[in-house]
């Protein structure tokens, strides 16, 4: 199994500002994800985060509004940038192996509020 | 990859069994069904997954007919810790690993 930890686990933010979350996990995954998650609501694939290149994104996901880095097999960020109230909402991070005996693990998520 | 459709909520006592059914008509060759489950304010954790017949870990059991058109996610004796988001996914087994999460079924456990 993985431990995937996040970095904040909340913020309050002002409208036009950048929040950059940090995703950490405890061993090697081939896989990264970033998901939204509105309150009281399904989880919604943002991206993949894919090591050394450009992310992957998901329709209606932009890498100009969720830059995505990944610089190696453990570590990943998400940027939320020029931020309105709209983003305001729970970003996950997954990671996990593409392999018939595994599975994603995700992070506890953070939360965000834009005022 | 193929739509899943679940009940929205259900719910039940302590100490009864649970089948949550999942349907999932556009299945493909080559994927698996997953069911993870949600807490409030954490991320979604990893129950059980099958590809056909029966599959049972310690925690529930996942029932898949030949078809495989549908699911059943079986919790025997639940409890009240068991209040939960129940979310069934068709998982394709390729390159992308992608999960593509449904609306999920919000289990409530009453005493």
């Amino acid at each position: 199994s993985a431990v995937i930890s996040q970095k904040p686990s909340r913020d309050i933010c002002q409208r036009g500002t950048s929040l950059t979350i940090q995703c950490q996990v405890d061993s090697q995954v081939t896989m990264m994800f970033w998901y939204r998650q509105q309150p009281g609501q399904s989880l919604t694939l943002i991206a993949t985060a894919n090591q050394g290149s450009e992310a992957t994104y998901e329709s209606g996901f932009v890498i100009d509004k969720f830059p995505i880095s990944r610089p190696n097999l453990t570590f990943s960020t998400l940027t939320v940038s020029n931020m309105s109230p709209e983003d305001s909402s729970i970003y996950l991070c997954s990671g996990g192996a593409p392999s018939s005996q595994e599975t994603q693990y995700f992070g506890p998520g953070t939360r965000l509020l834009v005022l | 990859l193929a739509k899943t459709t679940q009940p929205i909520s259900m719910d039940s006592y302590e100490g009864q069994e649970v089948n949550i059914t999942c349907s999932h008509n556009n299945i493909a060759t080559n994927d698996y069904i997953t069911w993870y489950q949600q807490f409030p304010s954490q991320g979604p954790r990893f129950i059980i997954q099958g590809y056909k017949t029966k599959v049972t870990n310690e925690v529930a059991s996942l029932f898949i007919p030949a078809d495989r058109k549908s699911s059943t996610l079986s919790l025997p004796r639940v409890s009240l810790s068991d209040t939960a988001v129940y979310y069934c996914l068709v998982r394709r087994m390729d390159s992308s690993y992608k999960l593509i999460f449904g609306s999920g079924t919000r289990l409530l456990v009453r005493p």
